[in-house]
């Protein structure tokens, strides 16, 4: 059975400094690991995601995380901030069932910046 | 540009009608899943299907049914609705093809069950 935990249901930050998401894993295989964003009022959109290639991964809008497989981390961060980065985001994990992907979503983190 | 559309972005019901909840993908997907999504527990996987008259059960399968009749339609279905079923219901889809598990979402449906 696979789980992810996101370690805060939210995150403030002041606008123009590094941003900082956690989330850990747990999984029966080498998992694919997902990070989705969900702005208000929008679908959820895929950030980045993480297929047992290199070990950091950049996504869109300056984004990146890292898979640390000792840790069994995959923390979402940014270098510096932006207002239009408040939303909520999802750390997910992938298993395998009967050959097809599940995927298996965190409670959320809710990041809100400060002008 | 690729699309998950869900029949109706608002609903209000009472307890015990039967509703139905219409997810269309545009981009030949065989995997098309269910979530609902209520604040501090992120989505839970209600249902999902990976081919037309195929369902498998998630997470929280009880009290709700799906169809798929046709590969692009993936249809929830809430027998006999009450008030815990409020929720946001989101639809997603994916193709089967390893490598490329890139859920794409529908805007979602805010059912509220009087």
């Amino acid at each position: 059975a696979q789980s992810v935990t996101q370690l805060d249901s939210h995150v403030s930050v002041s606008e123009g400094t590094p941003v900082l998401l956690r989330c850990n894993y747990s999984s029966s295989y080498s998992p694919s690991l997902f990070w989705y964003v969900q702005h208000p009022n929008k679908g959820l959109q895929l950030l980045l995601k993480y297929t047992s290639a290199a070990t950091l991964v950049k996504g869109i809008n300056g984004f990146e995380a890292e898979f640390k497989k000792s840790e069994t981390s995959f923390h979402l961060t940014k270098p510096s901030a932006h207002m239009s980065d408040a939303a909520e985001y999802f750390c997910v994990v992938s298993d395998l069932f009967f050959g097809n992907e599940k995927l298996t979503f965190g409670t959320g983190t809710r990041l809100t910046i400060i002008p | 540009d690729v699309k998950v559309t869900q029949s109706s972005r608002y609903l209000v019901k009472r307890t015990g009608e039967k509703v139905f909840l219409e997810c269309v993908q545009d981009m030949d997907h065989e995997n098309m899943f269910w979530y609902r999504q209520d604040p501090g527990l992120g989505l839970r996987l209600i249902y999902f299907s990976y081919d037309v008259k195929m369902k498998e059960k998630g997470d929280i399968p009880e009290g709700y049914s799906v169809s798929r009749e046709k590969k692009e339609r993936f249809s929830l279905i809430l027998e006999s609705a009450s008030t815990n079923q409020t929720s946001m219901y989101l639809c997603a889809s994916s193709s089967r093809r390893r490598g490329d598990e890139k859920l794409f979402f529908g805007s979602g449906t805010q059912l509220s069950v009087l």
